[in-house]
């Protein structure tokens, strides 16, 4: 069971805009920056968005992240095929004083 | 280009000892905190250890404290993960990242299976 909470499955059509969102506590999401990523079947996670919401060099702006509280999102808009991934949440925890990730969200793209 | 290599891994006996190695190019690794991350056959990923820029700190993650040894070598760039009493549930694989933020440049890879 993982320190943040992530919805296994997620979905939208072409074109639609999706979101995922990522639960954790005071000790982590609340006190420390989020960070997003995305993974494809057999190959190491890329990363999307950074310190809350900045996106990284060449993500595109369809991407976008926040926070409030004890919760951060991950928004797609303009839905693409090639948007079909794990998408990976990521924060520190002061009390485990380690990083620590979500359960992982699985994107499909109808 | 700026890229993480990683070398190491395969198959060892429960018990077993195996250390993996990642090469940093491209890039200063004597500037950069270091991660190793696993991730088990179908699940998520799991942040293992990091290392500060001169080793002089090092963090785990408790289900393998006092079994793994995160460790570093600046002058060849070199990052490693020694992993000692080995059970089936360290079978993963496992990937080092730069932190810069943490798990902006991802390894590739390596698989270690642990299995009699």
């Amino acid at each position: 069971q993982s320190v943040l909470t992530q919805p296994p499955s997620a979905s939208g059509t072409p074109g639609q805009r999706v979101t995922i969102s990522c639960s954790g506590s005071s000790s982590n999401i609340e006190r420390y920056i989020v960070n997003w990523y995305k993974q494809l079947p057999g190959t190491a996670p890329k990363m999307l968005i950074h310190n809350d919401n900045q996106r990284s060099s060449g993500v595109p702006d369809r991407f976008s992240g926040s926070k409030s509280g004890t919760s951060a999102t991950l928004a797609i808009s303009g839905l693409q095929s090639d948007d079909e991934a794990d998408y990976y949440c990521a924060s520190r925890d002061s009390s485990l004083n380690a990083w620590v990730f979500g359960g992982g969200t699985k994107l499909t793209v109808l | 280009e700026v890229q993480l290599v990683q070398s190491g891994g395969g198959l060892v006996q429960p018990g077993g000892s195996l250390r993996l190695s990642c090469e940093a190019s491209g890039f200063t690794l004597s500037t950069y905190w270091m991660s190793w991350v696993r991730q088990a056959p179908g699940k998520g990923l799991e942040w293992v250890a990091n290392i500060k820029e001169d080793g002089s700190a090092q963090y785990y993650v408790g289900s393998v404290k006092g079994r793994f040894s995160i460790f570093r070598d600046n002058s060849k760039n070199l990052l490693y993960l020694q992993l000692s009493s080995l059970t089936a549930e360290d079978t993963a694989v496992y990937y080092c990242a730069r932190d810069g933020p943490m798990g902006d440049l991802w390894g590739q890879g390596t698989l270690v299976t642990v299995s009699s």
